[in-house]
């Protein structure tokens, strides 16, 4: 099993451009999550996903959409990049029963210029 | 919100010695974890703690939940230079295991010097 895969590893964005960050999990989970590190900001949810058709927002929406695609995949879109938004962003997922228990893919490295 | 503080932010030491750290809260938490994260991957969950008092052994690593549930500590023995990372802790601030929003301390950045 691969666990929590994301795509691209690295991307460089100017100011204005859009891009979709990629999730997929293998675990059979419910729920999924979009997660942006920040240095001494600690890791701050973005938006998040109880299952299969449903999104929610989390601490940080703003900028940010997202489509949960079917129960693998789950996908971040930046409409309109900002310098602001340059950040490590993580997807993780979790049983619906265990939502506690968080598995977390390697992290994309997204630069906004 | 319910905030986790954890303590210290940077620890850097000699392999062989011992360390603890901290997580704290003023809220209680249902269940809290503990994750580790490495330079340029994603956070690895260790542990799960649910009950006050408990406590749990991985190898040289001892995870404590205090007894009202609103803090946590990390006490690594004989460290290592694999030791090396960013340790996190989140909370569950509802019971049950059916919140969505974890809340995440910012970490204590560790360094085992060889």
């Amino acid at each position: 099993n691969a666990g929590v895969t994301q795509t691209p590893k690295f991307q460089v964005l100017k100011t204005g451009q859009s891009m979709t960050l990629q999730c997929a999990q293998d675990m059979n989970h419910n729920s999924m999550y979009w997660y942006r590190q920040d240095p001494g900001m600690g890791l701050r949810l973005i938006y998040y996903s109880a299952s299969e058709g449903t999104t929610d927002k989390g601490e940080v929406p703003n900028g940010y959409n997202v489509s949960r695609l079917n129960k693998r995949e789950f996908s971040l879109r930046l409409e309109s990049a900002a310098p602001s938004q340059t950040s490590v962003y993580f997807c993780a997922s979790s049983d619906l029963r265990r939502t506690d228990t968080q598995y977390f893919g390697p992290g994309t490295r997204l630069t906004v210029l | 919100t319910q905030l986790l503080e954890q303590s210290p932010q940077f620890l850097s030491i000699q392999e062989g010695e011992n360390l603890t750290v901290y997580c704290n809260s003023s809220s209680v938490f249902s269940s809290l974890q503990w994750y580790r994260q490495e330079p340029g991957e994603g956070p690895v969950l260790l542990v799960t703690v649910v009950t006050g008092g408990e406590v749990k052994k991985l190898k040289r690593l001892t995870f404590q939940f205090g007894d009202a549930r609103k803090d946590s500590s990390l006490h690594i023995t004989a460290a290592q230079p694999g030791d090396t990372g960013l340790y996190l802790c989140a909370g569950d601030p509802k019971s049950g295991g059916s919140n969505y929003k974890l809340t995440f301390g910012k970490g204590t950045l560790l360094t085992v010097n060889p």
